[in-house]
Protein backbone atom coordinates (compact mmCIF):
# COMPACT_ATOMS: atom_id res chain seq x y z
CA UNK A 1 0.00 0.00 0.00
CA UNK A 2 1.11 3.43 -0.79
CA UNK A 3 -0.63 4.58 2.11
CA UNK A 4 1.28 6.38 5.13
CA UNK A 5 1.37 4.50 8.13
CA UNK A 6 1.79 5.60 11.72
CA UNK A 7 2.95 5.06 14.55
CA UNK A 8 1.74 5.11 17.26
CA UNK A 9 -2.21 4.50 16.78
CA UNK A 10 -2.26 6.38 20.00
CA UNK A 11 -0.46 8.59 22.43
CA UNK A 12 -1.12 10.35 25.98
CA UNK A 13 1.43 12.60 27.87
CA UNK A 14 1.52 15.22 30.19
CA UNK A 15 1.57 18.59 29.12
CA UNK A 16 5.16 20.16 29.06
CA UNK A 17 6.10 16.97 27.56
CA UNK A 18 7.14 16.43 23.87
CA UNK A 19 5.15 14.30 21.92
CA UNK A 20 6.64 12.35 18.75
CA UNK A 21 5.05 10.78 16.17
CA UNK A 22 6.04 8.56 13.05
CA UNK A 23 5.31 8.54 9.40
CA UNK A 24 6.14 5.48 7.20
CA UNK A 25 5.58 5.08 3.52
CA UNK A 26 6.15 3.19 0.82
CA UNK A 27 5.64 5.24 -2.15
CA UNK A 28 7.88 8.17 -3.96
CA UNK A 29 6.96 11.35 -2.84
CA UNK A 30 7.26 15.26 -3.69
CA UNK A 31 6.38 16.14 -0.18
CA UNK A 32 5.15 14.81 2.83
CA UNK A 33 2.36 17.39 4.81
CA UNK A 34 1.28 16.62 8.52
CA UNK A 35 -2.65 17.86 9.72
CA UNK A 36 -4.31 17.84 12.59
CA UNK A 37 -7.97 17.25 13.51
CA UNK A 38 -10.21 18.10 16.31
CA UNK A 39 -13.07 15.75 17.23
CA UNK A 40 -15.59 15.97 15.06
CA UNK A 41 -13.85 18.70 12.78
CA UNK A 42 -12.29 18.82 9.39
CA UNK A 43 -8.35 18.64 9.21
CA UNK A 44 -6.46 21.56 9.54
CA UNK A 45 -2.52 22.01 7.55
CA UNK A 46 0.07 22.33 9.49
CA UNK A 47 3.42 21.72 8.02
CA UNK A 48 4.91 20.58 4.51
CA UNK A 49 8.18 19.00 4.20
CA UNK A 50 9.73 18.59 0.71
CA UNK A 51 11.37 15.66 -0.40
CA UNK A 52 14.85 17.49 -0.88
CA UNK A 53 14.48 19.06 2.59
CA UNK A 54 15.32 16.88 6.01
CA UNK A 55 14.09 18.85 8.58
CA UNK A 56 11.93 22.09 9.59
CA UNK A 57 10.86 24.19 12.03
CA UNK A 58 7.22 26.13 12.81
CA UNK A 59 6.57 27.29 16.37
CA UNK A 60 6.26 24.24 18.73
CA UNK A 61 6.04 21.78 15.63
CA UNK A 62 9.36 20.27 14.53
CA UNK A 63 9.03 17.35 11.37
CA UNK A 64 12.10 15.69 10.19
CA UNK A 65 12.02 13.78 6.40
CA UNK A 66 14.63 10.43 5.81
CA UNK A 67 13.71 9.72 2.01
CA UNK A 68 15.88 7.43 2.56
CA UNK A 69 13.85 5.42 4.78
CA UNK A 70 10.77 6.22 3.40
CA UNK A 71 10.14 8.01 7.01
CA UNK A 72 9.20 11.32 8.76
CA UNK A 73 8.38 12.20 12.36
CA UNK A 74 6.54 15.21 13.98
CA UNK A 75 7.59 16.25 17.32
CA UNK A 76 5.40 18.64 19.37
CA UNK A 77 7.72 20.20 22.00
CA UNK A 78 6.32 20.98 25.52
CA UNK A 79 2.82 20.02 24.73
CA UNK A 80 -0.38 21.97 25.75
CA UNK A 81 -3.76 20.78 26.72
CA UNK A 82 -5.26 22.23 23.82
CA UNK A 83 -2.59 19.95 21.41
CA UNK A 84 -4.84 17.18 22.17
CA UNK A 85 -6.76 16.14 18.62
CA UNK A 86 -5.48 13.27 15.89
CA UNK A 87 -2.62 14.14 13.53
CA UNK A 88 -1.96 12.80 9.98
CA UNK A 89 0.41 12.56 7.69
CA UNK A 90 -0.07 12.95 4.05
CA UNK A 91 1.78 12.76 0.92
CA UNK A 92 1.96 13.90 -2.51
CA UNK A 93 3.19 11.04 -4.46
CA UNK A 94 5.20 11.57 -7.91
CA UNK A 95 2.02 10.56 -9.84
CA UNK A 96 -0.46 12.89 -8.43
CA UNK A 97 -0.06 15.79 -11.32
CA UNK A 98 -1.94 18.15 -11.41
CA UNK A 99 -5.05 16.12 -9.42
CA UNK A 100 -3.87 17.63 -5.64
CA UNK A 101 -4.23 13.94 -4.74
CA UNK A 102 -2.67 13.25 -1.05
CA UNK A 103 -2.52 9.91 0.59
CA UNK A 104 -3.29 9.99 4.09
CA UNK A 105 -2.15 8.11 7.02
CA UNK A 106 -4.85 6.30 9.73
CA UNK A 107 -3.38 8.82 11.90
CA UNK A 108 -2.01 9.36 15.51
CA UNK A 109 -4.21 9.65 18.67
CA UNK A 110 -2.55 12.14 20.75
CA UNK A 111 -3.93 13.22 24.74
CA UNK A 112 -2.12 15.88 26.56
CA UNK A 113 -3.36 15.54 30.18
CA UNK A 114 -3.19 18.70 32.24
CA UNK B 1 -9.33 34.81 1.61
CA UNK B 2 -10.38 31.47 0.75
CA UNK B 3 -13.77 29.43 2.68
CA UNK B 4 -15.04 26.12 2.08
CA UNK B 5 -18.73 25.71 3.46
CA UNK B 6 -20.31 22.24 4.12
CA UNK B 7 -23.72 21.33 5.05
CA UNK B 8 -25.62 20.26 6.90
CA UNK B 9 -23.69 19.50 9.59
CA UNK B 10 -25.12 16.32 10.80
CA UNK B 11 -28.01 14.31 9.43
CA UNK B 12 -29.51 11.28 10.48
CA UNK B 13 -31.31 9.41 7.15
CA UNK B 14 -33.46 5.92 6.91
CA UNK B 15 -31.70 3.33 5.12
CA UNK B 16 -32.68 3.52 1.76
CA UNK B 17 -33.42 7.85 0.99
CA UNK B 18 -31.28 10.10 -0.73
CA UNK B 19 -28.59 11.61 0.18
CA UNK B 20 -27.51 14.82 -1.36
CA UNK B 21 -24.23 16.86 0.65
CA UNK B 22 -23.19 19.97 -0.48
CA UNK B 23 -19.78 21.48 -0.48
CA UNK B 24 -19.25 25.08 -1.64
CA UNK B 25 -15.81 27.38 -1.79
CA UNK B 26 -15.21 30.73 -1.81
CA UNK B 27 -12.28 32.93 -2.97
CA UNK B 28 -10.55 31.20 -5.61
CA UNK B 29 -11.28 30.25 -8.85
CA UNK B 30 -10.58 26.52 -10.34
CA UNK B 31 -9.96 24.59 -7.56
CA UNK B 32 -9.09 20.89 -7.08
CA UNK B 33 -12.40 19.44 -5.19
CA UNK B 34 -12.42 16.17 -3.04
CA UNK B 35 -14.90 14.48 -0.59
CA UNK B 36 -13.63 12.25 1.82
CA UNK B 37 -14.93 9.74 4.15
CA UNK B 38 -13.95 9.16 7.62
CA UNK B 39 -14.86 6.19 9.95
CA UNK B 40 -14.89 6.47 13.62
CA UNK B 41 -11.00 6.47 14.65
CA UNK B 42 -9.98 5.83 11.16
CA UNK B 43 -8.34 7.56 8.30
CA UNK B 44 -9.65 9.34 5.41
CA UNK B 45 -10.77 7.47 2.54
CA UNK B 46 -10.73 9.14 -0.70
CA UNK B 47 -14.31 9.21 -2.45
CA UNK B 48 -14.09 11.38 -5.47
CA UNK B 49 -12.25 14.11 -6.44
CA UNK B 50 -13.06 16.45 -9.16
CA UNK B 51 -10.52 19.40 -11.31
CA UNK B 52 -12.79 20.69 -13.12
CA UNK B 53 -16.61 21.73 -13.65
CA UNK B 54 -18.54 17.64 -14.90
CA UNK B 55 -15.12 16.08 -14.05
CA UNK B 56 -15.40 13.67 -11.33
CA UNK B 57 -12.95 10.53 -10.90
CA UNK B 58 -14.22 7.75 -8.08
CA UNK B 59 -11.31 5.72 -6.11
CA UNK B 60 -13.67 3.46 -4.78
CA UNK B 61 -16.89 2.20 -6.04
CA UNK B 62 -19.77 2.51 -3.61
CA UNK B 63 -22.99 3.67 -3.65
CA UNK B 64 -22.40 7.17 -4.00
CA UNK B 65 -21.50 9.28 -6.66
CA UNK B 66 -20.34 12.91 -7.21
CA UNK B 67 -21.28 16.19 -9.35
CA UNK B 68 -19.14 19.44 -9.89
CA UNK B 69 -21.94 21.48 -11.80
CA UNK B 70 -20.11 24.89 -11.22
CA UNK B 71 -16.76 25.41 -10.69
CA UNK B 72 -16.74 25.78 -6.78
CA UNK B 73 -19.21 23.55 -5.80
CA UNK B 74 -19.17 20.09 -5.09
CA UNK B 75 -22.10 17.68 -4.25
CA UNK B 76 -22.47 14.26 -2.94
CA UNK B 77 -25.28 11.93 -3.28
CA UNK B 78 -26.75 8.57 -3.55
CA UNK B 79 -30.15 7.31 -4.47
CA UNK B 80 -30.78 4.52 -1.73
CA UNK B 81 -28.66 4.98 1.32
CA UNK B 82 -27.38 1.71 3.39
CA UNK B 83 -25.96 1.26 6.40
CA UNK B 84 -22.44 1.26 5.65
CA UNK B 85 -22.71 5.06 4.24
CA UNK B 86 -22.83 6.00 7.74
CA UNK B 87 -19.62 8.09 8.24
CA UNK B 88 -17.94 11.77 8.95
CA UNK B 89 -17.85 13.20 5.16
CA UNK B 90 -15.13 15.99 4.39
CA UNK B 91 -15.06 18.53 1.43
CA UNK B 92 -11.62 19.35 0.80
CA UNK B 93 -10.38 21.94 -1.77
CA UNK B 94 -6.56 22.44 -3.56
CA UNK B 95 -5.16 25.02 -5.68
CA UNK B 96 -5.76 23.76 -9.44
CA UNK B 97 -3.60 24.32 -11.86
CA UNK B 98 -0.10 25.84 -10.70
CA UNK B 99 -1.04 24.62 -6.99
CA UNK B 100 2.14 22.60 -6.66
CA UNK B 101 2.61 21.52 -3.21
CA UNK B 102 -1.48 20.23 -2.98
CA UNK B 103 -1.91 21.31 0.32
CA UNK B 104 -5.77 20.61 0.81
CA UNK B 105 -8.02 22.45 2.66
CA UNK B 106 -10.56 21.02 4.64
CA UNK B 107 -14.57 21.80 5.28
CA UNK B 108 -16.02 21.25 9.15
CA UNK B 109 -17.79 17.63 7.94
CA UNK B 110 -20.75 16.33 7.70
CA UNK B 111 -21.59 13.46 9.98
CA UNK B 112 -24.22 11.19 8.65
CA UNK B 113 -26.17 8.50 10.98
CA UNK B 114 -28.15 6.12 8.48
CA UNK B 115 -30.74 3.92 10.94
Amino acid sequence: SQQGEEDPQALSIQEGENATMNCSYKTSINNLQWYRQNSGRGLVHLILIRSNEREKHSGRLRVTLDTSKKSSSLLITASRAADTASYFCALKSHGSGNTGKLIFGQGTTLQVKP
Amino acid sequence: SQTIHQWPATLVQPVGSPLSLECTVEGTSNPNLYWYRQAAGRGLQLLFYSVGIGQISSEVPQNLSASRPQDRQFILSSKKLLLSDSGFYLCAWSWGIGGADNEQFFGPGTRLTVL
